[in-house]
């Protein structure tokens, strides 16, 4: 399977855990962005990065909430001190820097569940 | 701000019935809109973008400006049609997507 991919899928925690989870992306896509998506609503973006460059934060991104593409390739997603509101579907997406091509290509996901 | 309305959460249609899927933006320039669909136990795909203006799977969306709309469409509906669809914008050049909540299409048989 040539697309994006994420890991773990399901991740279960305690309340003030620390959590990490991975993207990596279709290969030769330079662009990676994480949304967060909870029950009954649209994804809602969180950051992107092109190549290692972390381009935009989302206000949804509280100090608790990090994200880092140290070479350009994979991606982690760590959030800090976990909360109950954080439960949530986390996608990740890729996808190459075209003026006239905006597709993003989007992962499995990782249903994270707090309690 | 760009924002993406989707008014309805559930669309029930019988098969053969012609879909409507409607969809509103709010956004000052000239945006960029697709449609994006979830099959079940999938991962979300594109499924059409404006700037294309194609047909996929029989399905069409005309941006209309005037009305800040991109409603999808189908002239007969399949079973195989069920499934969640987002509308979503790119605005300004920036790759920040803006997803409506969706709407989920259920097909009768």
């Amino acid at each position: 399977d040539t697309g994006v991919s994420q890991d773990p899928r399901h991740k279960i925690t305690k309340r003030g855990q620390n959590v990490t989870f991975r993207c990596d992306p279709i290969s030769e896509h330079n662009r990676l962005y994480w949304y967060r998506q909870t029950l009954g609503q649209g994804p809602e973006f969180l950051t992107y990065f092109q190549n290692e460059a972390q381009l935009e934060k989302s206000r949804l991104l509280s100090d608790r909430f990090s994200a880092e593409r140290p070479k350009g390739s994979f991606s982690t997603l760590e959030i800090q001190r976990t909360e109950q509101g954080d439960s949530a579907m986390y996608l990740c997406a890729s996808s190459l820097v075209d003026s006239s091509y905006n597709e993003q290509f989007f992962g499995p996901g990782t249903r994270l569940t707090v309690l | 701000a760009q924002r993406v309305t989707q008014p309805e959460k559930l669309l029930s249609v019988f098969k053969g019935a012609p879909v409507e899927l409607k969809c509103n933006y709010s956004y000052s320039g000239s945006p960029e809109l697709f449609w994006y669909v979830q099959y079940s136990r999938q991962r979300l795909q594109l499924l059409l973008r404006h700037i294309s203006r194609e047909s996929i799977k029989g399905f069409t969306a005309d941006l209309n400006k005037g009305e800040t709309s991109f409603h999808l469409k189908k002239p007969f509906a399949q079973e195989e049609d069920s499934a969640m669809y987002y509308c979503a914008l790119i605005g300004g050049g920036y790759q920040k997507v803006t997803f409506g909540i969706g709407t989920k299409l259920q097909v009768i048989p």
